[in-house]
């Protein structure tokens, strides 16, 4: 079973200002790893998959890099909207595994 | 577009067992996999497993594979999910998701997700 964390838990961020948020797997999940953002009551809305492809509808200000076993998520000049809970999410092997999450909070 | 629409609110007892659904529209049923994720309150995300709705094969995450099952009915394009033996730990939103293709197995439609209380 592959275990992923995410670091930091929380990270405080001024408005237009850019956030680097990090992931790591126990174990090489090569490309395989998903970005998920998540608002207070909302469902889960997938960010990011093959590392580092936009899904639908996601703006260019996401992008995800890294291999194997590290891996970040870089949003540029923050908005409103994109203070949330982040989640990254390894698919390389089941079961699937999802990190603890970090909380994306305005300064 | 793609959609998942889950059952509603369940209130359940201590050893009790839950069913909830989803029915999915909008693509080839058969095409992707379905995944059940759950959350329980001011937590993250947890995976609980994943069905192939064509061939009913399933997959899940350990520690629910004594509780949960994962079924498929092609004719509604509803998969389901059933957890037994209840206990309050198992309070939590359930969703439904359905993955993104044969490359990347890995949820991207969601449902509006299920609600499950565990309670005596």
């Amino acid at each position: 079973e592959i275990i992923m964390a995410q670091s930091p838990a929380t990270l405080a961020v001024s408005p237009g200002e850019g956030a680097t948020l990090s992931c790591r797997a126990s174990r090489a999940v090569s490309f395989n790893l998903a970005w998920y953002q998540q608002k207070p009551g909302q469902t889960p809305r997938l960010l990011i998959y093959g590392a580092s492809t936009r899904a639908t509808g996601v703006p260019d200000r996401f992008s995800g890099s890294g291999s194997g076993t590290d891996f970040t998520l870089t949003i540029t000049s923050l908005q409103s909207e994109d203070f949330a809970v982040y989640y990254c999410q390894q698919y390389h092997t089941w079961p699937l595994a999802f990190g603890q999450g970090t909380k994306l909070e305005i300064k | 577009q793609v959609q998942m629409v889950q059952s509603g609110a369940e209130v359940k007892k201590p050893g009790a067992s839950v069913r909830l659904s989803c029915t999915a529209s909008g693509y080839t049923f058969s095409d992707y996999y379905i995944h059940w994720v759950r959350q329980a309150p001011g937590q993250g995300l947890e995976w609980v497993g994943l069905v192939n709705p064509g061939r009913g094969d399933t997959n899940y995450a350990q520690k629910f594979q004594d509780r949960v099952r994962l079924t498929s009915d092609t004719t509604t394009n509803t998969v389901y999910v059933e957890v037994s033996s209840l206990r309050s730990e198992d309070t939590a939103v359930y969703y439904c998701a359905g993955d993104i293709g044969p490359y990347d197995r890995t949820p991207g439609h969601w449902g509006q997700g299920s609600l499950v209380t565990v309670s005596s």
